[in-house]
């Protein structure tokens, strides 16, 4: 599976947008991009995934570039409750490693009043 | 509909003893996974199991064993606790390719 690379730490002003990148120049043509959070030590929860069109879900919003080298997170209107470690994670529906999902560090998001 | 349930949610063992943590799925998902969270860490895969009757090795899987009981249970055994594995596991499961992973709440395991 294509690696991924993240930012460690980004704040965000609620209220507005928050804009996570994701570099994944790696990706193959089978790759989809995943993005999960962890807040607060919970278990992870599933946000949005996509192949190569712009996904938007009732949490999120995807952006994949065109050459699909890097994607971006969007949560449109963040809320205190949207601080978290965001996960960015590729991989192939037939990888090599089987099932295997790989997570990094990820984004440590900070929403702040 | 419960989703993903580990037990125990805590745990204290003394360095040497043996334990098993348990993780069951209620979602009729193929894959089955363990991760293990030290403090300010991503989560690190210790095992998985793709289906039912197969696993596989992570990232970090010396120290522990698993078990594929069933479609629904998936269990992580440490032999001999140390206190290097003193963390969080996380257990995870997945319907098929393309889908997304339900996690549960974690198990705080501390070794002494």
């Amino acid at each position: 599976d294509a690696k991924t690379t993240q930012p460690p730490s980004m704040d965000c002003a609620e209220g507005r947008a928050a804009n996570l990148p994701c570099n994944h120049s790696t990706i193959s043509g089978n790759e989809y991009v995943y993005w999960y959070r962890q807040i607060h030590s919970q278990g992870p929860q599933y946000i949005i995934h996509g192949l190569k069109n712009n996904e938007t879900n009732e949490m999120a919003s995807l952006i994949i570039t065109e050459d699909r080298k890097s994607s971006t997170l969007i949560l449109p209107h963040a809320t205190l409750r949207d601080t978290a470690v965001y996960y960015c994670i590729v991989r192939a529906p037939n990888s090599n490693s089987g099932y295997a999902l790989n997570f990094g560090k990820g984004t440590s998001l900070l929403v702040t009043p | 509909n419960a989703g993903v349930t580990q037990t125990p949610k805590f745990q204290v063992l003394k360095t040497g003893q043996s334990m098993t943590l348990q993780c069951a799925q209620d979602m009729n998902h193929n894959s089955m996974y363990w991760y293990r969270q030290d403090p300010g860490m991503g989560l690190r895969l210790i095992y998985y199991s793709a289906s039912e009757g197969t696993t596989d090795k992570g990232e970090v899987p010396n120290g522990y064993n698993v078990s594929r009981l069933n479609k629904r249970e998936f269990s992580l055994r440490l032999e001999s606790a140390a206190p290097s594995q003193t963390s969080v596991y996380f257990c995870a499961s997945l319907r098929v390719r393309n889908t997304e992973a339900f996690f549960g709440q974690g198990t705080r395991l501390t070794v002494v």
